[in-house]
């Protein structure tokens, strides 16, 4: 069982609100991601980091920032929300070397602008 | 660039059938992973795949990697309603810690 977690799990709130989405990870892991799942199911990589202080740039371009401060926390942070940001995000976390670099997620946060 | 196709899209089966997802890589896979994701919930691990040929399964869900490394299949035998959600096949990106996922399949038991 998975020990990674997200909040707040439902957020709804006005365009231009600053927001920062939760994801911290008590299993020790040195990698961790977010996600954005479209209506359609697809899951595209935003950001992710393979420890502290290191963060990159996912295959999606997205306007959200993210920091690596600490191994457990990897928040995600929208400094001026739009409508188009409405949607799923995903955290993940994962260790070891190849094949066994298995991710495991959290519960997500669905977020919705207005 | 890699990309792995799920089909079908979406099925709505009966309860104590059998059903099969595909995931079809436009590479040869090194490793293929199986999650699933309940609605509106995170994706969970079910199994990992990695020789051509490798079989896995876990209570009444089977996967397969087949031998050229190209397609894998996951198979429910006699279909239960706590089946329903969205499954997902994944690869690893050569050379990355990244994955890419597939386009999901959506499936719905009835009871």
């Amino acid at each position: 069982e998975a020990d990674i977690y997200q909040t707040p799990r439902y957020l709804v709130i006005g365009t231009g609100k600053k927001i920062t989405l939760e994801c911290s990870q008590t299993m020790g892991h040195d990698k961790m991601y977010w996600y954005q799942q479209d209506p359609g199911m697809e899951l595209h990589l935003i950001h992710y980091s393979y420890g502290v202080n290191s963060t990159e740039k996912g295959d999606l371009s997205s306007e959200s920032t993210v920091s690596r401060i600490r191994t457990e926390h990897f928040p995600l942070t929208l400094e001026s929300a739009r409508p188009s940001h409405t949607s799923q995000y995903l955290c993940a976390s994962s260790e070891g070397q190849g094949m066994k670099n298995i991710q495991y997620f959290g519960a997500g946060t669905r977020l919705s602008v207005l | 660039s890699q990309e792995l196709e799920q089909s079908p899209q979406s099925l709505i089966v009966q309860e104590g059938k059998n059903l099969t997802i595909n995931c079809t890589s436009s590479k040869t896979l090194y490793g293929l992973y199986w999650y699933k994701q309940k609605y509106g919930e995170g994706l969970i691990f079910l199994m990992m795949l990695q020789k051509g040929g490798e079989e896995k399964s876990h209570e009444k869900i089977t996967a397969k990697l087949d031998e050229k490394k190209q397609q894998s299949s996951l198979h429910i035998t006699a279909s239960q309603p706590s089946h329903a959600g969205i499954y997902l096949c994944g690869a690893g990106s050569s050379g990355t810690y990244k994955y890419i996922f597939g386009t999901g399949t959506r499936l719905k038991v009835l009871a």
